[in-house]
């Protein structure tokens, strides 16, 4: 089965802690991107990659980084410099072409404690 | 600034009732638009994506797109309880350009 996966689903950061989220694909997609949703809110793009080792701050990069090493894998870590970082993380790949959506993986909520 | 507007609701239709959710844009190099359902706690899904004026439909939903008034709608018939959820319009600007999303309109069915 052809998919978008994000682990952990929950993560719980301590203060001045960097962690990663994973994101892997199967579908063949060229551009993987990252997305962050506080409650009650829209999607802010984090970070977004179109090809392999290029990528782009999106509108929120601050406090984030990202790699594009593989076609299937866009890792997004959250450095102790985001210091809010609680919130819901969604990551999409899609085809290019003004046809295609985004498919999003089931998404990681990260916690401070 | 490209921008995608829609009300943020909630949206309280009865079951059984048509429900009409809305979308204007603002760039009107924009050609392509999607619609994406999120249940609480859950990744948004795909459930419609329009690219000509006019109508499209897919079971009870319909997408209607009007790009001189730059305005895209959904249109969930006989609605249904589990359909209760928070609507993502996204407008996609240029081949293999990324999405800009709306704030969601929160839809609630009541039985």
């Amino acid at each position: 089965d052809g998919g978008i996966t994000q682990s952990p689903k929950y993560l719980f950061r301590k203060e001045g802690q960097n962690v990663t989220l994973s994101c892997e694909q199967n579908l063949n997609h060229d551009a993987m991107y990252w997305y962050r949703q506080d409650p009650g809110q829209g999607l802010r793009l984090i970070y977004y990659s179109q090809i392999v080792n290029d990528f782009q701050k999106g509108d929120i990069a601050e406090g984030y980084s990202v790699s594009r090493e593989k076609k299937e894998s866009f890792p997004l870590t959250v450095t102790s410099a985001q210091k809010n970082p609680t919130a819901f993380y969604l990551c999409a790949s899609s085809s290019p072409g003004q046809l295609y959506g985004y498919t999003f993986g089931s998404g990681t909520r990260l916690t401070v404690v | 600034q490209k921008e995608v507007e829609q009300n943020s609701g909630p949206l309280s239709v009865p079951e059984g009732a048509i429900a009409s959710l809305n979308c204007t844009y603002s760039d009107r190099g924009s050609q392509s638009f999607f619609w994406y359902r999120q249940y609480s706690g859950k990744s948004p899904e795909l459930i419609m994506s329009i690219y000509s004026n006019g109508d499209k439909e897919d079971g009870r939903f319909t997408a209607q797109l009007n790009k001189a008034s730059q305005y895209v709608s959904l249109l969930i018939r006989d609605s249904q309880p589990s359909d209760s959820a928070t609507y993502l319009c996204a407008a996609r600007y240029n081949q293999g350009g990324k999405l800009i999303f709306g704030q969601g309109t929160e839809l609630s069915v009541k039985p």
